[in-house]
């Protein structure tokens, strides 16, 4: 069964600070990648997903990602953060010749700091 | 077109009382998702519907049960609710990892 990590459990920055979170995965086929975002008391949103193609991805509000499938990596980046990212991310991951169910992440708790 | 819609916003129970969440869908989708979240532990699925009068176990089924009558309805019931059961609950359409969430039902169970 495929697995995913975040290793990241609460970062705190200050804002204009750049931001990584990491996600790795534990499957070693063709994967589908997604990044959720969930805002305080909100529900998750999609914040950016990879199919296939070139391997960094940009999402909404300035966020990138970049799949690295020798690392089975999905790292999310954001160059400069705000005080309005703040929320909880999660990354996901799915066998794109499998199951339609992702596997989610535990989650990284994002603090910025104004 | 609402997406994705879930009553009740906010529960509390009294332990061995019994509910059911509503979930529904305004966009034709045959695929949809009961998680639930608890801090710190990530999303866990509950049960999952492939299409209406299909059902199936995800990795947290116990204590619960689904019905899927038509396309757009998706209710989860929980019988006889537990303390273990207080979490935020959310319904999910969508297929190939790609998910849309609703609002979220947060329960409490004392």
């Amino acid at each position: 069964a495929q697995s995913v990590s975040q290793h990241n459990h609460h970062v705190i920055l200050s804002e204009a600070a750049s931001l990584e979170l990491g996600c790795n995965y534990s499957y070693g086929g063709t994967v589908n990648l997604f990044w959720y975002v969930q805002y305080p008391g909100q529900h998750l949103q999609l914040l950016l997903k990879y199919f296939s193609g070139d391997p960094l991805v940009k999402g909404i509000k300035g966020f990138e990602a970049e799949f690295i499938k020798s690392k089975f990596s999905f790292n999310l980046r954001k160059p400069s953060v705000q005080w309005s990212d703040t929320a909880e991310y999660f990354c996901a991951v799915r066998s794109s010749g499998g199951s339609y169910i992702p596997t989610f992440g535990r989650g990284t708790s994002l603090i910025v700091h104004p | 077109n609402a997406g994705v819609t879930q009553t009740p916003k906010f529960r509390i129970l009294k332990i061995g009382q019994s509910m059911t969440l509503q979930c529904a869908q305004d966009m034709n989708h045959n695929y949809m998702y009961w998680y639930r979240q608890d801090p710190g532990m990530g999303l866990k699925l509950i049960y999952y519907s492939v299409g209406a009068g299909i059902t199936d176990k995800g990795e947290v089924p116990n204590g619960y049960n689904v019905s899927r009558s038509t396309t757009e309805d998706f209710p989860l019931r929980l019988e006889l609710a537990a303390p273990s059961q207080t979490s935020v609950y959310f319904c999910a359409i969508g297929d190939r990892g790609e998910q849309y969430f609703g609002p979220g039902t947060r329960l409490t169970v004392t």
